[in-house]
């Protein structure tokens, strides 16, 4: 089956820095991924959609300045949380499909920002 | 706009009574429907998916769901419950609106009592 794999699992950084977040489909090529946050006991927000060679679309209320994506080629797409501070501290996850319904969903990277 | 209903924000059963967890959904076009689950601190593991054809739809772990258009409904369904389904289930839509965009609802946690 399709397979995503994100990287780093787990990050911790220092308030103000930049941290990246990659997001690889690893068997497949694909056209569209989307990027989530998951607050604690709490559901799945979709922050942008992305695809590949063109700029994200992110959703209402999502800082296109602060989350930094791109999708640089069928196969990677990495989110930059810049200058983050302690309220980014979340569950990132990413899914990766190929222009039909179903996606593939990646093992999540948890951030902390200390 | 797609949207998706998930009724109860927590179920609890005891092991070996019937599962129901209820969704219902909101879609302009002819919709995709999926059943997540995520156990503490995992990722997403998709358990099954409704695209079009059989609406009767039987996934991993024993749990089916239905798709009802005329009550805009897919409830996931499970005659057993085990301790290991204790969890979070996500219902999820996904349509051509957007690119294919995934909405999750908000989540139902399962409780199994012994």
């Amino acid at each position: 089956g399709a397979v995503v794999s994100q990287h780093p699992s787990r990050v911790i950084c220092k308030s103000g820095t930049s941290v990246k977040i990659e997001c690889r489909s690893l068997d497949f090529q694909a056209t569209t991924m989307f990027w989530y946050r998951q607050f604690p006991k709490k559901s799945l927000m979709l922050m942008a959609t992305s695809n590949e060679g063109s700029k994200a679309t992110y959703e209402q209320g999502v800082e296109k300045d602060k989350f930094l994506i791109n999708h640089a080629s069928l196969t990677l797409s990495t989110l930059t949380v810049t200058s983050a501070h302690p309220e980014d501290s979340s569950f990132y996850i990413c899914s990766a499909g190929q222009g039909n319904y179903e996606q593939y969903f990646g093992p999540g990277t948890r951030l902390t920002v200390t | 706009a797609q949207s998706v209903t998930q009724l109860d924000s927590h179920v609890s059963v005891s092991e070996g009574t019937p599962v129901l967890l209820r969704c219902n959904y909101s879609s302009s076009y002819s919709p995709s429907l999926f059943w997540y689950v995520q156990h503490p601190n995992k990722g997403l593991q998709l358990l099954l998916k409704y695209t079009s054809a059989a609406t009767l739809v039987k996934g991993i772990n024993g749990f089916e769901a239905e798709f009802k258009k005329s009550e805009t409904s897919f409830h996931l369904t499970k005659p057993s419950a085990h301790m290991s389904d204790a969890a979070e289930y996500f219902c999820v839509v996904s349509d051509r609106q957007g690119g294919f965009k995934t909405i999750f609802g908000a989540g139902t946690r399962l409780f199994v009592k012994a």
